[in-house]
């Protein structure tokens, strides 16, 4: 069965310092996304993506963060300089229709930590 | 705006006994809505969807949730779990037309043999 995966599986990282989150969407579909769960909190969106650029994004996607789809097949999240408050579960997602009517797959998360 | 409310943030229940796991939104528009479940160390899975049509709807592992508009609630249940439905579980919804899914709290649901 065709799956979403994500790399790294956890991520210790210092403050200040970049770090490039990346997801193996599955292939035929068209939409991704990223969202995140600081520990104890809700699952929170963080962005869209759709034909090569962001379609909606959360007040939490600032200008620290970016997302690209560099080759086809990888989606990645880059945090420029991470801060304490960044430390959380990321998750991938992708979609072969919008995300009104149809199924989000998720990917297994990445734990980053900033210290 | 939209918020997702789990009144429960854990479920303990015995094997083979009914489970309800509660889920209340907020909207002021049209909404669909969500189950997803998280096994341990696993990503988040679909459980069951309410687009539009009868206000029960059934999905994966035998768990149904039902739809009330009126008390604005998307509660999950299944007649008699078993050890291997021990997970988080997480309500959802997004608003027509969009497509950020929002979460609720989660609920964790621990199985006792």
């Amino acid at each position: 069965e065709p799956e979403v995966t994500q790399t790294p599986s956890h991520q210790v990282t210092q403050m200040g310092q970049e770090v490039i989150l990346r997801c193996v969407p599955i292939s035929n579909h068209l939409y991704f996304y990223w969202y995140r769960q600081i520990l104890g909190q809700k699952v929170e969106f963080l962005v869209s993506f759709y034909n090569n650029e962001i379609s909606e994004k959360s007040e939490i996607f600032d200008d620290q963060f970016s997302v690209e789809r560099p080759d086809g097949s990888n989606f990645t999240l880059k945090i420029r300089s991470t801060k304490l408050e960044d430390s959380a579960m990321y998750f991938c997602a992708s979609s072969s229709y919008p995300g009104t009517t149809g199924e989000l797959f998720f990917g297994e998360g990445s734990r980053l930590t900033v210290l | 705006a939209q918020s997702v409310t789990q009144l429960d943030s854990q479920v303990p229940v015995f094997e083979e006994a009914p489970v309800e796991l509660r889920c209340n939104y907020s909207s002021s528009v049209s909404v669909y809505l969500f189950w997803y479940v998280q096994y341990p160390n696993q990503g988040l899975q679909l459980l069951l969807k309410y687009l539009s049509g009868s206000t029960l709807v059934k999905g994966i592992n035998g768990f149904e949730a039902e739809f009330n508009k009126s008390q604005t609630s998307f509660h999950l249940r299944k007649p008699s779990v078993h050890i291997s439905d021990t997970a988080e579980y997480f309500c959802a919804l997004i608003i027509q037309g969009a497509q950020k899914l929002v979460f609720g709290q989660g609920t964790r649901l621990t199985i006792n043999p």
